[in-house]
This record gives structure tokens, sequence and C-alpha cells, in this order.
């Protein structure tokens, strides 16, 4: 069965580090999103991006936030200078349908945890 | 902003008990999702609901959309030990938007 898949899956990086996350959502979808999870707690949309290019992004999703799709393949979440609160598992998500649509399908996260 | 709230936050049932999670809205949503997450895992999707009143079964699970369209509801019928984790419900606003706004989640603990 087609997956999502992200790495790495844990990442412990200093407070002002730029963190990347990567993914590789299914390979017939065009929907792509970022979530987070801070432990325990709910799942927090972050941005969704299609036709290379973000379509929406919540209020966490700042100035330090950046997404990218370099090469059809990847889909790839980069953190310019992590703060404290970055701390989070953050989940990769792709579906085939737009518009809220669609069954979205997650990785199985990549833990990052800011010191 | 939009939000989707759960109860309850935390459910502890023996094996063999009904359980049940309600989600609700702050708006009126244009469909709803139901994802299951074990502990330690990702969430995986469970149904979509579309329709006003409409209810979906699957094995013994059964899923409501309210006639309003601003809450859902999801039972278990005789609960058993695989179905621990956090059940969430994510419903979607009508208009030109992609974003599914995930509910705060119901934890599933049952004991054997």
């Amino acid at each position: 069965e087609p997956e999502v898949t992200q790495t790495p899956s844990h990442q412990v990086t200093q407070m002002g580090q730029e963190v990347i996350l990567r993914c590789v959502p299914i390979s017939n979808h065009l929907y792509f999103y970022w979530y987070r999870q801070i432990l325990g707690q709910k799942v927090e949309f972050l941005v969704s991006f299609y036709n290379n290019e973000i379509s929406e992004k919540s209020e966490i999703f700042d100035d330090q936030f950046s997404v990218e799709r370099p090469d059809g393949s990847n889909f790839t979440l980069k953190i310019r200078s992590t703060k404290l609160e970055d701390s989070a598992m953050y989940f990769c998500a792709s579906s085939a349908q737009g518009g809220g649509t669609g069954e979205l399908f997650f990785g199985e996260g990549s833990r990052l945890t800011v010191l | 902003g939009q939000q989707v709230m759960q109860i309850p936050q935390y459910q502890h049932v023996q094996e063999g008990e009904d359980f049940t999670t309600y989600c609700n809205s702050s708006t009126t949503l244009s469909n709803i999702q139901w994802y299951k997450q074990r502990p330690g895992g990702h969430p995986v999707f469970l149904i979509q609901l579309v329709k006003s009143g409409e209810v979906k079964k699957q094995k013994r699970l059964t899923f409501q959309f309210g006639e309003a369209k601003k809450n859902s509801s999801l039972h278990i019928t005789a609960t058993q030990t695989t179905e621990v984790g956090t059940y969430f419900c994510a419903g979607r606003r009508g208009g030109a938007t992609n974003k599914l706004i995930f509910g705060t989640g119901t934890l599933l603990a049952v004991q054997p």
C-alpha cells in the first residue's frame, strides 16, 4: 500500500538553528499538508500546498516557516530559526482530492525537539 | 477562528462496553472526517460524512453527522482492546478552503 514517508523520525536541535523536515507524499497525490501535534494535544493545521504554491496557511505558519517541493517528489518544511515552542511532532499528509474532501494520508511524523 | 471541540477528553471503559465521542464545531461544516491515532502513531482516516443527518456504519462503529452540520458523533459498540487510541474529528468549513481543522480528540482506554 502506498504511504507517505517522512525523515528524520527525530531531530534534536538548538534554539535558533534551522531545521528542514522532509516528506515524500504518495506519488499520484496533488495536495500536500503539514500539521503539527504538541505532545498529547490536538493536530494543528500549518499549511496546505497545491500546484507548487501555498494554498492556505494558519497563524502558526509565520515568516519563520517555509515549504517547498524542490524536485517533484519531496515536500519540505523549513523552520528558519527554531524556538523552544516549535518542539512538536510534525506530520506531513497528502491527498488525491482537494477542497478538504479527500482522505488525508499521514506520514509517521518527525519529532522535533528544540533545546 | 473555527474551533472544533470534542467531549469527553478521555474515556476509560471495560472491554465490551460501548463508547461515544461527540464533536462540535463553532461553524457549519461542509464535511467531516474521523481519524484514529494509536498511541505513538499517526492519524489514520476512518470515514467521511458529507450530508446533513448522514449516518454511516463500519462494523461496530457508527458515525453520525448532525442535521445542522455543526456536530458529529462516533459510537463504538462493545469496544475491544485493539480500539485504544485517540479519535479525532476533522471538519472543513464551506467555501474555497482546503484545510481540515482537527478536533481536540478523545482518548479511549479499554481495560481487558
